[in-house]
């Protein structure tokens, strides 16, 4: 299995301020169609995760241009321009390339400092 | 508008079955895949199964093989999974998952709480 390792565990960010995520796969997550299938999910205290990012760096609609993802093979990373209090909240990454079993990283928790 | 429903959980005791159910809306259900994903009380995110737009290609976690089916009613706009033998480590938040024609987990519905204990 694809294991999935995100850090920081807890990252405490002054409103306004950037943030960033790192999330590392443990094999190549490039697909033997050239795509490659790394998405970020959030999820707010209460709430079902939303899709913010996939295939590493396409907004979802609706996700503001603050939030862009990058990367290539096993590292990639998620940024937060400036953080806003709604963005608040659990973040994950996820590896749709070697499945079953599609695999999530642990989650990185976002808070206001 | 893309809606996901899902339904049937509770409590139940440890080797007892559950059947969750999820109707969908606001999308041509027989068109895409759907995914179980679920989440332990205060833990992250873990996928447990998958089955194509046209019900075939069932897979699942290791963890749940041979004791959940995945199935879909194409007719009726609804994913099904059936637990069985049910343990106190299956206790979590059920998601009912849509798939994109590329890539995966475009919506996610509500989830619905399976607490397995005695």
């Amino acid at each position: 299995d694809v294991v999935m390792t995100q850090s920081p565990l807890s990252l405490p960010v002054t409103l306004g301020q950037p943030a960033s995520i790192s999330c590392r796969s443990s094999q190549s997550l490039v697909h033997s169609n050239g795509n490659t299938y790394l998405s970020w999910f959030h999820q707010r205290p209460g709430q079902s995760p939303r899709r913010l990012i996939y295939k590493v760096s396409n907004r979802d609609s609706g996700v503001p241009d603050r939030f862009s993802g990058s990367g290539s093979g096993t590292d990639f990373t998620l940024k937060i321009s400036r953080l806003e209090a709604e963005d608040v909240g659990v973040y994950y990454c996820m590896q749709g390339t070697h499945w079953p079993p599609l695999t999530f990283g642990g989650g990185t928790k976002v808070e206001i400092k | 508008q893309v809606h996901l429903v899902e339904s049937g959980g509770g409590m139940v005791q440890p080797g007892g079955s559950l059947r969750l159910s999820c109707a969908a809306s606001g999308f041509t259900f027989s068109d895409y895949g759907m995914h179980w994903v679920r989440q332990a009380p205060g833990k992250g995110l873990q996928w447990v199964a998958n089955i194509w737009y046209d019900g075939s290609n069932p897979c699942y976690a290791d963890s749940v093989k041979g004791r959940f089916t995945i199935s879909r009613d194409n007719s009726k706009n609804t994913l099904y999974l059936q637990m069985d033998s049910l343990r106190a480590e299956d206790t979590a938040v059920y998601y009912c998952v849509k798939d994109p024609h590329s890539g995966y987990f475009d919506y996610w519905g509500q989830g619905t709480l399976v607490t397995v204990s005695s």
